[in-house]
């Protein structure tokens, strides 16, 4: 069974770097083909792409947020993080954190969502 | 960028009637699209992978089809828990702006 969970602050003020942590279980990043990527939702709205990760550390970011952007992972801990620097309030939204099943173009499981607030 | 349309924006219907949905690609997508199913207050669900490939434990009343540029959602006939908000995904990862599919 694919669990996944998304960890990070709720709150950060504009211009500070949010960091999100994903863990995961019931598969590995190690795997030839697999993902994980992040994709957010502000509230009430359509569901964003974010960023991607391969197993063999490819990288693909949104381009409009390309520049404020950076996916890792650490396979030893099941982890992937990501960081967005200079934080908006635009930037408030709830971010999941999804298995990309290998050489698969769709997100197969997805983390439950974590609410990240941007404010003062 | 390769932009998804989805349409319509709402779906009026009820139960046990058929809802189609429709996303449109701005170039083709070759069949490398997916579906899911999203409910108020939950993730996402894969529904549809691969244009037409129902994910694990989906009901056969869910059928996708299409290729390149369009693609279609066909849910058979609407169960009470089928009402929610859709969405397309294709292959570099971009989302439409979803479907809402609400009882009339």
């Amino acid at each position: 069974q694919i669990t996944l969970k998304e960890s990070g602050p709720t709150l950060v003020k504009p211009t500070q770097t949010l960091t999100l942590t994903c863990t995961f279980s019931g598969f590995s990043l190690t795997t030839s083909g697999v993902g994980v990527g992040w994709i957010r939702q502000p509230p009430g709205k359509a569901l964003e792409w974010v960023a991607l990760i391969y197993w063999n550390d490819d990288k693909r970011y949104s381009p409009s947020l390309k520049s404020r952007l950076t996916i890792t992972k650490d396979t030893s801990k099941n982890q992937v993080v990501l960081t967005l620097t200079n934080m908006d309030p635009v930037d408030t939204a709830t971010y999941y954190c999804a298995h990309r099943p290998s050489y698969r173009a769709d997100y197969e499981s997805w983390g439950q969502g974590a609410l990240v607030i941007v404010s003062s | 960028e390769i932009v998804l349309t989805q349409s319509p924006a709402t779906l009026s219907l009820s139960p046990g009637e058929r809802a189609t949905l429709s996303c449109r690609a701005s170039q083709s997508v070759s069949r490398y699209l997916a579906w899911y199913q999203q409910k108020p207050g939950q993730a996402p669900r894969l529904l549809i992978h691969d244009a037409s490939n129902r994910a694990t434990g989906i009901p056969a009343r869910f059928s996708g089809s299409g290729s390149g540029t369009d693609f279609t959602l066909t849910i058979s006939s609407l169960e009470p828990e089928d009402f929610a908000v859709y969405y397309c995904q294709q292959r570099e990862n971009t989302f439409g702006g979803g479907t809402k599919v609400e009882i009339k």
